[in-house]
């Protein structure tokens, strides 16, 4: 069965601190690894990775991926406010092609 | 539409009653999917539409769940005689195909209460 762990479960920062949230996965037939931003009830999509080493950015926002650790961080720099969310990461089985989700990192920034 | 609407966004529900709860996808997108999301945990897979075949229900929990998709635009999934640990947010997501580069949206859910 496909398993997703995020760490940590949640994480309280001051606005302005930077913010480093893991995933781990174990997928069988990996071809991707997605990470959403939630906040109140729909996941928002904010990177796709599908290759080893190569940081996609978005803003502050920055993820990589390390298909021999089996594992992908995301980044966020100058963290404000509106950061605040539960952020999910997935990975995708192209043999069955579905996602299988974390359970999700709390993000709360303190102004 | 311009994205994935979601109705009711809140449900209560005595334990025994029978619930609906209804998915409208973008426009053109043939993929459709539901999770079912408990509190303080990632969504999980329920079930998953191409058009208006159910390719996947491998995710519903217990034959109580049913979900259909007649002409391969809106979606329902319907929860006989709920019961407590039904309790959790629906999302509903679209996508023009089933590669995930193709990009799922998601709509906000229905937050369903067995009470």
């Amino acid at each position: 069965e496909d398993k997703v762990v995020q760490s940590p479960l949640s994480l309280v920062v001051h606005e302005g601190d930077t913010v480093t949230l893991n995933c781990s996965y174990e997928v069988t037939n990996f071809r991707s690894l997605l990470w959403y931003k939630q906040e109140k009830k729909a996941p928002t999509f904010l990177f796709m990775l599908t290759s080893s080493g190569i940081e996609k950015k978005s803003g502050r926002l920055s993820s990589i991926l390390d298909k021999k650790e089996l594992s992908s961080i995301l980044n966020i720099t100058a963290t404000q406010t509106g950061d605040s969310a539960i952020y999910l990461c997935a990975g995708f089985n192209f043999g069955n092609e579905k996602l299988t989700f974390g359970t999700g990192t709390r993000l709360t920034i303190i102004p | 539409g311009a994205g994935v609407s979601q109705s009711p966004r809140y449900k209560v529900a005595k334990r025994g009653q029978d619930v609906a709860l209804r998915c409208d996808p973008i426009s053109g997108h043939v993929s459709l999917f539901w999770y079912q999301q408990a509190l303080g945990q990632g969504p999980e897979f329920l079930t998953y539409f191409q058009n208006e075949a159910q390719l996947d229900k491998s995710g519903l929990p217990s034959d109580r769940f049913f979900a259909e998709r007649p002409e391969g635009s809106v979606s329902t999934l319907k929860i006989q005689r709920t019961q407590q640990e039904d309790s959790a947010v629906y999302l509903c997501a679209s996508s023009l195909a089933q590669r995930e580069d193709y990009g799922y949206t998601f709509g906000s859910g229905t937050r369903l209460t067995v009470v």
